[in-house]
């Protein structure tokens, strides 16, 4: 069956330094999404990207934060200086955007950790 | 704007039981959809059960059901014969309407539901 995958699993970086979670998602998916799990807090939607740009992103994702479909296949979320309160699980998810498909597939997470 | 509330932040249940989780929320939408998803201790996000706003019967999935008030804007979860690995967190979410592409999952804080055996 086929899924939404994440790499790294697990990420530890300074404060200050550029981190790049990739995702590769369901291969015949238009829609996609990054959200963000602070541990023991609620999920935060992040950003989602259609046709190559960003349809929508929240407050949290400033000018820090960009996304990028670099190669038909992978979808990346850069964070260029990194702080301490951006450690969190992130969570990338795909979505076919069919008619009553609105299911979002979301991968296993990569856990930032920023020290 | 759109919101969920999910009131228990932590439940327990003895194995073989049934139990209840509680989901509320508020949106302007004539037309959404409602998701409930399980996060193991592998932080994995697996979908359990979706309704989707315009069906009258209730969703269900195995021993996993749903009891929809739409009136009310009340979506609750109700596990039967709960086992062991149902022992995880439970999230309530709403894509936040229907208008566009504009498909962003919108989420309430969790119940931590643990089965005992």
């Amino acid at each position: 069956e086929p899924e939404v995958t994440q790499t790294p699993s697990h990420q530890v970086t300074q404060m200050g330094q550029e981190v790049i979670l990739r995702c590769v998602p369901i291969s015949n998916h238009l829609y996609f999404y990054w959200y963000r799990q602070i541990l023991g807090q609620k999920v935060e939607f992040l950003v989602s990207f259609y046709n190559n740009e960003i349809s929508e992103k929240s407050e949290i994702f400033d000018d820090q934060f960009s996304v990028e479909r670099p190669d038909g296949s992978n979808f990346t979320l850069k964070i260029r200086s990194t702080k301490l309160e951006d450690s969190a699980m992130y969570f990338c998810a795909s979505n076919p955007l069919l008619a009553g498909e609105d299911e979002q597939f979301f991968g296993p997470g990569t856990r930032l950790t920023v020290l | 704007a759109q919101t969920v509330t999910q009131s228990q932040p932590e439940m327990s249940v003895q194995e073989a039981e049934t139990v209840t989780l509680s989901c509320t929320y508020d949106t302007s939408e004539s037309n959404y959809y409602l998701f409930w998803y399980k996060q193991p201790p592998s932080r994995q996000m697996i979908l359990v059960i979706r309704q989707e706003a315009y069906k009258q019967q209730n969703a269900t999935e195995n021993r996993f059901s749903v009891n929809f008030q739409k009136a009310a804007k009340s979506f609750s979860l109700k596990i039967s014969d709960s086992q062991l690995g149902d022992t995880a967190m439970y999230f309530c979410a709403l894509i936040d309407g229907y208008a566009g592409n504009n498909r962003k999952l919108i989420w309430g804080l969790g119940t931590s539901l643990a089965v005992n055996p």
